[in-house]
């Protein structure tokens, strides 16, 4: 079955330091990829997506991601977290490729910021 | 509107009660979509709109989950007999229909049965 897999549950950084968060996908074809931002007792908020092309995609905030066709990956990255970076990041397929269509959501990065 | 507005924020039902969630969309998107979002979990698809078809329930857990968009617009979605699994974030969010748009979420009812 289709499937998105976030493997980490929790990650902890330290503040000005790098982060990757890794996101896997289970599908044949390369599907519209999304990554999401979820602050507590918020919506979610659209960080960068992936369609097609140049497969290092730049978003908000000073995140990016990485397309990798080879690894079915799509992880996001940022070189330097601040504090307010601490939230629930989702990454998500769409698996019809069409914007019209339900995505399918990974179970989420928790993200915490230490000083 | 500016973005996606559900109502209300937060909801406390008793066991038994039913519940009526309602999604305001973007004006002029296309299509809608439910979530629910169980606490530590990703969003799980409930169904979506196109317009005011209803393209696909396939998500909705029980036959006390109902959704309608009469008019293309605004939806709610309806459940009937509350139980305590039914606690959750439920989001709403639409769409466009064009890719390069992406989808908008609003920021959800957060539903407690007790």
């Amino acid at each position: 079955a289709q499937s998105v897999t976030q493997p980490d549950i929790h990650i902890t950084v330290s503040e000005g330091a790098s982060l990757e968060l890794r996101c896997n996908y289970s599908y044949g074809a390369t599907p519209y990829l999304f990554w999401y931002v979820q602050s507590p007792g918020q919506g979610l908020q659209l960080l960068l997506k992936y369609f097609s092309g140049d497969t290092l995609v730049q978003g908000i905030k000073g995140f990016e991601a990485e397309f990798k066709r080879s690894q079915s990956s799509f992880n996001l990255r940022k070189p330097s977290v601040h504090w307010s970076d601490a939230a629930e990041y989702f990454c998500a397929v769409d698996l019809v490729n069409s914007g019209n269509t339900p995505l399918v959501f990974g179970k989420g990065t928790r993200l915490s910021v230490i000083a | 509107g500016a973005g996606v507005s559900q109502s209300p924020r937060y909801k406390v039902a008793k066991r038994g009660q039913d519940v009526a969630l309602r999604c305001d969309p973007i004006s002029g998107h296309v299509s809608l979509f439910w979530y629910q979002q169980a606490l530590g979990q990703g969003p799980e698809f409930l169904t979506y709109f196109q317009n005011e078809a209803q393209l696909d329930k396939s998500g909705l857990p029980s036959d006390r989950f109902f959704a309608e968009r009469p008019e293309g617009s605004v939806s709610t979605l309806k459940i009937q007999r509350t139980q305590q699994e039914d606690s959750a974030v439920y989001l709403c969010a639409s769409s466009p229909g064009q890719p390069a748009y992406g989808y908008t979420f609003g920021s959800g009812t957060r539903l407690t049965v007790v």
